[in-house]
């Protein structure tokens, strides 16, 4: 079974600098995707940033990145240039391969960012 | 033009009622979830179905009963409803990416249930 930690409960920082949350995976599986999904007081789950295991290339979507580590089972996710409306639970999740609705998100604990102004 | 949708958003109830959450997708997608997010917010899976076929069945009780009338709705009906069972629960679809790997999920906006 995997699991996916999430080490980092609160964090806060001041608009306009980076912050870095943390998530490690335990799994024996060879390909598989990470998510980052964000969760505004409004509840709704949005789409952040996804990483498929056989690219290398961290990926990145405008102010969010990635830092992959395959080897060490880490997928960091750094927000730069915060913006107020960054405040937010982060979720990181795993899902493995497999084949038509075989496979399901497996989700860390959270961690609450708030962003100062 | 909502991608995941869900009804009701919220839902008052009292313990021992039935109650049915429904949920539908406009993205031709084939896949559909239910998933439960607790008090403490942690998410869980609770079923995946795919093009109306159930896939996941993820240790719910026997209370609950998705259904599937067809790939673009996936409803979830709670029977006796219990004090535990208050959460948020979001449904969520995806599509097949390279060959048939199913690939990011979209969520709803959520229901909250709050049973008393």
């Amino acid at each position: 079974a995997q699991t996916v930690t999430q080490s980092q409960p609160e964090m806060s920082v001041q608009e306009a600098e980076t912050v870095t949350l943390s998530c490690t995976y335990d799994t024996s599986e060879s390909n598989y995707y990470l998510f980052w999904y964000k969760q505004p007081p409004s509840r709704q789950m949005i789409l952040v940033i996804r990483q498929e295991a056989y690219k290398q290339q961290n990926a990145t979507e405008n102010r969010f990145s990635v830092n992959f580590q395959k080897a060490a089972k880490s997928f960091s996710l750094k927000i730069s240039d915060s913006q107020l409306g960054d405040t937010a639970m982060y979720f990181c999740a795993f899902m493995k391969s497999a084949n038509f609705g075989n496979e399901k998100l497996t989700f860390g604990t959270g961690t609450r960012l708030t962003i100062i102004p | 033009d909502t991608a995941v949708s869900q009804t009701p958003k919220y839902l008052v109830t009292q313990m021992g009622n039935d109650k049915s959450i429904k949920c539908e997708q406009n993205l031709g997608h084939d896949t559909m979830y239910w998933y439960k997010q607790d008090s403490k917010k942690f998410l869980k899976i609770m079923f995946s179905y795919n093009n109306k076929e159930l896939i996941i069945n993820e240790t719910v009780p026997n209370r609950f009963s998705p259904k599937s009338p067809d790939k673009a709705h996936l409803n979830l009906h709670i029977n006796s409803l219990e004090l535990g069972d208050s959460a948020v629960y979001f449904c969520a679809s995806s599509e097949p990416g390279l060959a048939g790997v199913e690939e990011t999920q979209y969520f709803g906006p959520g229901t909250r249930l709050l049973v008393l």
